[in-house]
């Protein structure tokens, strides 16, 4: 049964900093890239970092601007977001997930999601 | 960056409907396109992956079709758990896009 579980959601104020962590199980964590996918209240889901299983190629949504760090630590199963300069825009539900295709199927997986807010 | 489309944005069908979402990519994305579902206060859930092919455990009145830039989401007759919003997502190169979501009530 794999699980990939975020903390680090709260409250932080406009122009902080806040990390979110994503902890997987059930799966080798080391041979699956990880990305990050926010959706503000009420809106669609926006994809936000992508991360390679070794940790050496990421890429973020044109909306960061160098505001946030993905990164990963293989031998703790868990992978990063690390948010600055952070905006009310930036508030919203972030999830963790991750896929990997094997032959002609898709290994498709989520967490549940980690509530982020800005606000004053 | 690829940019992609969702038309309708919304649709209001009754339950034995036949449904169909559009979406677009421009540029194109060959086959690589993912089609979720996500039910309010839920977790998107994957339906198609590869543009047509149904994820294990997905009912078969889900399908899709399209490649390159045109892509088609089709319910084939509609049930009341199905009410939801669905996304495209482009997976052929990052950023990996979604649309903008269709609303189905």
């Amino acid at each position: 049964q794999v699980q990939l579980v975020e903390s680090g959601g709260g409250v932080v104020q406009p122009g902080g900093s806040l990390r979110l962590s994503c902890v997987a199980s059930g799966l080798t964590f080391s041979d699956f890239a990880f990305h990050w996918v926010r959706q503000a209240p009420g809106k669609g889901l926006e994809w936000v970092a992508i991360i390679s299983p070794d940790g050496s190629n990421l890429f973020y949504g044109d909306f960061v601007k160098g505001r946030f760090i993905i990164s990963r630590d293989n031998s703790k199963n868990t992978m990063y977001l690390q948010m600055s300069d952070v905006t009310s825009e930036d508030t919203g539900v972030y999830y963790c997930t991750s896929y990997k295709h094997i032959r002609s199927r898709r290994l498709d997986y989520w967490g549940q999601g980690a509530l982020v807010t800005v606000s004053s | 960056d690829i940019q992609m489309t969702q038309s309708p944005s919304s649709l209001s069908a009754s339950v034995g409907d036949r449904v169909t979402i559009t979406c677009r990519a421009s540029p194109g994305i060959a086959y690589f396109l993912a089609w979720f579902q996500q039910r309010p206060g839920e977790v998107p859930k994957l339906l198609i992956f590869a543009a047509s092919t149904l994820q294990s455990g997905v009912p078969s009145r889900f399908s899709g079709s399209g490649s390159g830039t045109n892509f088609t989401l089709t319910i084939s007759s509609l049930q009341p758990e199905d009410i939801a919003t669905y996304y495209c997502q482009n997976y052929n190169s990052p950023p990996f896009t979604f649309g903008p979501g269709t609303r189905v009530d």
